[in-house]
């Protein structure tokens, strides 16, 4: 079965980073992108970007441009999201998702989430 | 960026119920929009993909429909574990864009 696992939560205090991982298991993770998306406490879903595992390409929401990077390691199958300069604003659930992009820009499979907090 | 607006916001439903979610797109997005459905603390599980294709393992009761700029979702006869966050996503163009949800409650 498909599978996305992401790292575990985590508490940063304001203006620092955090990196998360998702790992993909059980399919050809070359072929396929990862959007990230983001949900604050009591909020709805954000789409923050995408990556294509294929050939490191990437489309960045707009709020996020300049402080997001996203990378993978296709050796091991896994995507990364860092985030920079956090707020209290960031803290929020973040997701990974299967997404092969364009007009197959569907999320079919997600990993568990990771719990990011931002708290001084 | 494309807008996506959900109607409504809440809706209060009885078991066995027919249930539509409409969902705007502020421009045409062809039939390139996708319904999820996530419980509290959970990932989305995505229902259907363009527009009205079933993601496999998805019960038939989910059904999408339209395309342009104006979209359903109907669940028929409402199930206890359909009681859950309806989101919406278009994938016409970049960014990617959810609705803000609608909430299915017990009646």
């Amino acid at each position: 079965q498909i599978q996305l696992v992401q790292s575990g939560g985590e508490v940063k205090k304001p203006g620092a980073s955090v990196k998360v991982s998702c790992k993909g298991s059980y399919y050809s993770f070359n072929n396929y992108g990862i959007s990230w998306v983001r949900q604050a406490p009591g909020q709805g879903l954000e789409w923050m970007g995408w990556i294509s595992a294929n050939d490191g390409d990437t489309r960045y929401a707009q709020n996020f441009q300049g402080r997001l990077t996203m990378t993978t390691d296709t050796s091991t199958s896994t995507a990364y999201m860092e985030l920079r300069s956090l707020t209290s604003d960031d803290t929020a659930l973040y997701f990974c998702a299967r997404d092969f992009g364009g007009y197959y820009g569907h999320l079919d499979f997600w990993g568990q989430g990771t719990r990011v907090i931002v708290s001084s | 960026d494309i807008q996506m607006t959900q109607s409504p916001s809440t809706l209060s439903a009885s078991l066995r119920d027919r249930v539509t979610i409409t969902c705007r797109a502020s421009q045409s997005i062809s039939s390139w929009l996708a319904w999820y459905q996530q419980k509290p603390g959970k990932a989305p599980k995505l229902l259907i993909y363009k527009a009205s294709t079933l993601q496999g393992g998805v019960s038939s009761r989910f059904s999408g429909s339209g395309s342009g700029t104006e979209f359903t979702l109907t669940i028929r006869s409402l199930q206890p574990d359909d009681y859950a966050t309806y989101y919406c996503q278009q994938y016409d163009s970049y960014p990617w864009t959810f609705g803000q949800g609608t909430k299915v409650d017990i009646k």
